[in-house]
């Protein structure tokens, strides 16, 4: 059984850097084809996808966020680490980790219960 | 960037109707587009992959169909269940995007 599950703080002040933890079982990140990614959800607004990180540390992010955003896997742990520098009020949202098989079909089949992260001073 | 765009943002339908959303990718994605369902308050779920495959455990009333720009997810026979927002994704080419989001009613 395949689970997610998104740590970190719920607030940060503006500049600040939002570090969240993917913690998931029931699969292998050295497993080929596996991915596990981030997608943040602004309340009241649409899914925006973040980024990817592959089991062959392929790394994939959203342009519009590349210069800010940094995806780290540990295997041993299970962990997958997102780091987003210079956080705004713009990056308010519930913050979602999911997984991804590229080998059966691609889509976001597994997500965690996501986590919600203001920004505020 | 590939766009998408749903049609209609909400809508309003009663039990037992068949309803149909549509999504459009400003290029051709082939049939690399999934649909997740999202009830208030929860995280999304996978109902649709690869344009026309059902998720495991996502009851029939659910179908996609499309292929190319033009996708359709429908519903027959609506339940109360049904109420949520709907989105589709393409997961053709990065950066991976999603629609805006269908929000279903039931009147």
């Amino acid at each position: 059984q395949i689970t997610l599950k998104e740590s970190g703080p719920a607030l940060v002040k503006p500049t600040q850097t939002l570090t969240l933890t993917c913690t998931f079982s029931g699969f292998s990140l050295n497993t080929g084809g596996v991915g596990v990614g981030w997608i943040r959800q602004p309340p009241g607004k649409a899914l925006e996808w973040l980024a990817l990180i592959y089991w062959d540390d392929d790394h994939r992010h959203s342009p519009s966020l590349d210069s800010r955003l940094t995806v780290t896997k540990d295997t041993s742990k299970n962990q997958v680490v997102l780091t987003m520098t210079n956080m705004g009020p713009v990056d308010t949202g519930t913050y979602y980790c999911v997984h991804q098989n590229i080998e059966s079909s691609g889509p976001f089949d597994y997500w965690g219960l996501g986590t919600l992260v203001t920004v505020s001073s | 960037d590939i766009q998408m765009t749903q049609s209609p943002s909400t809508l309003s339908a009663s039990i037992g109707d068949r309803v149909t959303i549509t999504c459009r990718a400003s290029q051709s994605i082939s049939s690399w587009l999934a649909w997740y369902q999202q009830r208030p308050g929860k995280a999304p779920n996978l109902l649709i992959y690869k344009a026309s495959g059902l998720q495991s455990g996502v009851p029939s009333r659910f179908s996609g169909s499309g292929s190319g720009t033009e996708f359709t997810l429908t519903i027959s026979g609506l339940q109360p269940d049904d109420c949520a927002t709907y989105y589709c994704q393409q997961y053709d080419s990065y950066p991976y995007t999603f629609g805006q989001g269908t929000k279903l009613e039931i009147k």
